[in-house]
């Protein structure tokens, strides 16, 4: 079984400062991992993905993130935050045998402020 | 190319009632998965069907159940409901060959149960 922590529940930042959002994985087999992104009202979409290979990872909207194997981490940054990048932002994994069986984070909601 | 598609979007039911809720894939998605969302428990894995089958299970009561028909629509049904199934209840799609594992999601069933 996995479990996914999402470190900080609310991140406020500044326009054009960039942000961390924090994620810490536990599981005893390989995973996979992602990062979703959930608008208001909406439904989620996906930001970027780790399947494997290199360990940084980009994505749409300008985010990335980067694969820590040995402290089982895979944080998401953006250089330069915009404001309509307000959202709630949902860390994952699954286990390569399942990858339709998502274990989530409980999110964290990312507010810019102007 | 249409989205996946989730009806109805709203409803209010009372204790003790059933539900039916709907998703309609992207076309030539064979993978459908269906996940809970409450702010108290976060996103919760309920089922996943490839091909009419039901491939993956997640940890809640036998009230909830799901089908999958030949052209890849699936329904999800809540028996017996109790106030704490109100929840967003969002289907999610995905083509089910190789462990790509992106999730396509819809924007999800509100049900509120009073």
């Amino acid at each position: 079984a996995q479990s996914v922590t999402q470190l900080d529940s609310q991140v406020p930042v500044f326009e054009e400062a960039p942000v961390e959002l924090r994620c810490n994985y536990s599981s005893s087999v390989s995973v996979y991992l992602f990062w979703y992104v959930q608008y208001p009202n909406q439904g989620l979409q996906l930001l970027l993905k780790y399947l494997s290979g290199s360990t940084l990872v980009k994505g749409i909207n300008g985010f990335e993130a980067e694969f820590n194997k040995s402290q089982t981490s895979f944080h998401l940054r953006k250089p330069s935050v915009h404001i309509s990048d307000t959202a709630e932002y949902f860390c994952a994994v699954s286990d390569l045998g399942s990858a339709r069986q998502l274990t989530f984070g409980s999110g964290t909601q990312l507010t810019v402020l102007p | 190319k249409a989205g996946v598609t989730q009806t109805p979007r709203y409803l209010i039911k009372t204790r003790g009632q059933q539900v039916t809720l709907s998703c309609s894939p992207i076309s030539g998605h064979r993978s459908v998965s269906w996940y809970q969302q409450t702010p108290g428990q976060g996103l919760q894995f309920l089922f996943e069907y490839f091909s009419e089958t039901q491939r993956n299970k997640g940890n809640f009561p036998g009230r909830f159940s799901g089908r999958q028909f030949s052209n890849s629509r699936s329904e999800m049904n809540v028996s017996t409901l109790e106030l704490g199934d109100s929840a967003l209840y969002l289907c999610a799609s995905s083509p089910g060959g190789g462990p790509t594992g992106e999730l396509f999601f819809g924007e999800g069933s509100r049900l509120t149960v009073l």
